[in-house]
C-alpha cells in the first residue's frame, strides 16, 4: 500500500515532443505528489508538485495531471529538448510522516 | 543562497567499518531527512529529523542512526557496513517537518562504496 508504481522505466522522444511520465499509488492518505528530476551523479532536483484538491498543475513546459478517482498522477513535459534528458521521478508524501515514497524512476532521452 | 550541502562527495569503506556522513541544510530550513539511493532505484526513506528530534524512520536496520544539532545539520551514521550498503545516500531540508505543503530539497550526494 506504500508503492508508487512509475510507467514507462524509459522514454525516447524526438524535439519539441510531448514526453509523458505515469505513476500510480494506492495509499489515499498521501497528499503531496511532486516531481524530480535527476541528472547523472547529481542530486534530485525538485521540478514541480500538486496537491490532490486540484486536477492540473503547470509550470512553464511541465504540467502535472492528477486523479484523484483513479489514485494516478502524470508528468507531461512539452517542447521536450534533449537538456530534459534526465530521469525522472515521481512520489508520494503525507503531511503526518514527511516522509516521500519515490517511484522507480524515467529514463528520458530526448533526440535532436 | 546556498542549497543543501553533503560531505563528504565520495567515500571508500570495507565491510564491518563504520561511516559518518554529514548535511548542512538550507538557511531557515529546520528540518532534515536522509534517504538511501541504489544504483538504477528511487530514493528510500531512512529518517526523518525536525527541530532535532526524531519524526520518521524507514524500514533499516539498527545499524543506521541519525541525529540532528541545535545548528539543525545532521549526521548519519552506519556501523557494521556491508556490501549492500554501496548506494548513494541524499540528505533533503525543508523548512517544517509536517504539512501539506512542505517541500524537500535534495543536496547532491555522498557516493558511499563498500568493498
Amino acid at each position: 500500500q506504500q508503492q508508487v508504481k512509475q510507467s514507462p522505466q524509459s522514454l525516447i522522444v524526438q524535439k519539441g515532443g510531448i514526453s509523458i511520465i505515469n505513476c500510480a499509488y494506492e495509499n489515499t492518505a498521501f497528499d503531496y505528489f511532486p516531481w524530480y528530476q535527476q541528472f547523472p551523479g547529481k542530486g534530485p532536483a525538485l521540478l514541480i508538485a500538486i496537491r490532490p484538491d486540484v486536477s492540473e498543475k503547470k509550470e512553464g513546459r511541465f504540467t502535472i495531471s492528477f486523479n484523484k478517482s483513479a489514485k494516478q498522477f502524470s508528468l507531461h513535459i512539452m517542447d521536450s529538448q534533449p537538456g530534459d534528458s534526465a530521469t525522472y521521478f515521481c512520489a508520494a508524501g503525507s503531511g503526518n510522516t514527511g516522509k516521500l515514497i519515490f517511484g522507480q524512476g524515467t529514463t528520458l532521452q530526448v533526440k535532436p | 543562497d546556498a542549497g543543501v550541502t553533503q560531505s563528504p562527495t565520495h567515500l571508500i569503506k570495507t565491510r564491518g567499518q563504520h561511516v559518518t556522513l554529514r548535511c548542512s541544510p538550507i538557511s531557515g530550513h529546520k528540518s532534515v531527512s536522509w534517504y538511501q539511493q541504489v544504483l538504477g532505484q528511487g530514493p528510500q526513506f531512512i529518517f526523518q529529523y525536525y527541530e532535532k528530534e526524531e519524526r520518521g524512520r524507514g524500514n533499516f536496520p539498527d545499524r543506521f542512526s541519525a541525529r540532528q544539532f541545535p545548528n539543525y545539520s545532521s549526521e548519519l551514521n552506519v556501523n557494521a557496513l556491508l556490501l549492500g550498503d554501496s548506494a548513494l545516500y541524499l540528505c533533503a531540508s525543508s523548512f517544517g517537518g509536517r504539512g501539506p505543503l512542505y517541500e524537500q530539497y535534495f543536496g547532491p550526494g555522498t557516493r558511499l562504496t563498500v568493498t
